[in-house]
Parts: C-alpha cells; structure tokens; sequence
C-alpha cells in the first residue's frame, strides 16, 4: 500500500541557513510522482516542487530542491536561504500513477531572524 | 490566469443538515479532486471527478458525493452533517493531458464548522 512518512512534526531553522524536510514512501509501483506542498496558516496549499520516479537528475526550483535516493525511497526538500515567509507547514506527497494522491502528516519549519 | 477558485471560504452548519461547495479549477485543466484536511493533519483524498464522473473514491460514506459539469468545475455535497465532518475542504485540479503529470494545484479551502 502506498504510504508517506513525515518524521519531523517541527523544525526550526535561522535565516538565511539552508534547511531539509525529511519524507520517506512506499509503493509497488514502478511509476510514481513525488510532491512538495507549502501550506501557510492561510489554508492553501501551495505546490512548490514535483519529480518524476524516472527522472534523472534531482528537481530544482528556485530556492527548492529535492534530494531523491530513489532505492533509500526517500524525497527530502532542501529550502536554501530561508526566509520569514517559509515559515509554514510542508507536506510531501505522492502520487502513484492511479487517481489519487496521498498526503504525510507534515512538517512545521518555524524561521527565526 | 485565474487559479483554482472555491467557494465559499467559510461555512457554519449544524449538525444534520447537508451542505454544497464549490469548485471552479485552473484554466486547462479537467480533473478535480476533493480533499478534507482535518486540524493538525494532512489532506485526506475523498474523490475525484474526470469527465463529469467520479473515477476514484477514498475511504468516505456515501454522505459525501460530488458533480462535475461541463465546464469542469465541480461541487461536493455532504449530507446528515456530522461534528466529525468540521474540517477545510480542499480543491485541487489537474491535467495530465495538458501538463505531463500529476501535479495538483490547490484553492484557496472551505472552513466547515459543524456545530
């Protein structure tokens, strides 16, 4: 069965210094897509990172990368130069070719100046 | 270009009455998918709906149901409110025909409180 495990409840991290958000899956599938999504006390859930089980190289965007070990099933979100505003919870997600997606239990990053 | 929109952004009801909320997705996009996230947890996936059906389901009653129309947006009916039901209720919407992946992008949620 698929699953999604989010160890960190919390996290603090000083601005400016890089941070990394732990997420380990499961799934039978060969065929997946993995998901960071950033959810500010606003409610809405913001897509911020996607990568592929086939690609390559580890996805990037902007200040976000994610490190895939694809054997270690792991997707951990690395955030370079914090800021204030990341400051939020983050979900990583997964998707396994089917029709749905499935969520972990998050991770708070609190930012301190 | 507009995201994906939903209406409305809070809701109260009390127990046993039904309730109707909407969702218009991102322009090119035909999926929408329902999801509740109660306090403290992450998204838990009650449907989604592709060409005006409901194509997969998650581990909701059958309290919960849904539509999509023609112009692809949708709506999620809850039925016999429950206290437990009192979560933020998110739309996603999606096309893996137009982007090559899965990829959700989210509203803005509807806060039901069920009193």
């Amino acid at each position: 069965a698929q699953k999604i495990t989010q160890t960190q409840p919390g996290m603090f991290v000083q601005e400016k210094e890089a941070v990394t958000l732990d997420c380990t899956y499961d799934t039978s599938d060969p065929s997946y897509g993995l998901f960071w999504y950033k959810q500010p006390s606003s409610g809405e859930m913001i897509f911020l990172i996607y990568q592929g089980s086939y690609d390559q190289q580890n996805a990037t965007e902007g200040r976000y990368s994610l490190n895939f070990q694809k054997a270690r099933k792991s997707a951990n979100l690395v955030i370079s130069a914090s800021q204030l505003g990341d400051s939020a919870m983050y979900f990583c997600a997964m998707n396994d070719g089917g029709f749905k997606t499935i969520f972990g239990a998050g991770t708070r990053l609190f930012v301190k100046a | 270009d507009a995201g994906v929109t939903q209406s409305p952004t809070h809701l109260i009801k009390t127990r046993g009455q039904q309730v109707t909320l909407r969702c218009s997705p991102k322009s090119g996009h035909d999926t929408v998918s329902w999801y509740q996230q109660a306090l403290g947890q992450g998204p838990q996936f009650i449907f989604q709906y592709y060409e005006e059906e409901e194509r997969q389901r998650g581990n909701f009653p059958d309290r919960f149901s849904g539509h999509q129309f023609p112009n692809y947006s949708s709506e999620l009916n809850v039925n016999a409110l429950l206290l437990g039901d009192s979560a933020l209720y998110l739309c996603a919407s999606s096309s893996k025909l137009a982007t090559g992946t899965d990829t959700q992008y989210f509203g803005p949620g509807t806060r039901l409180t069920v009193l």
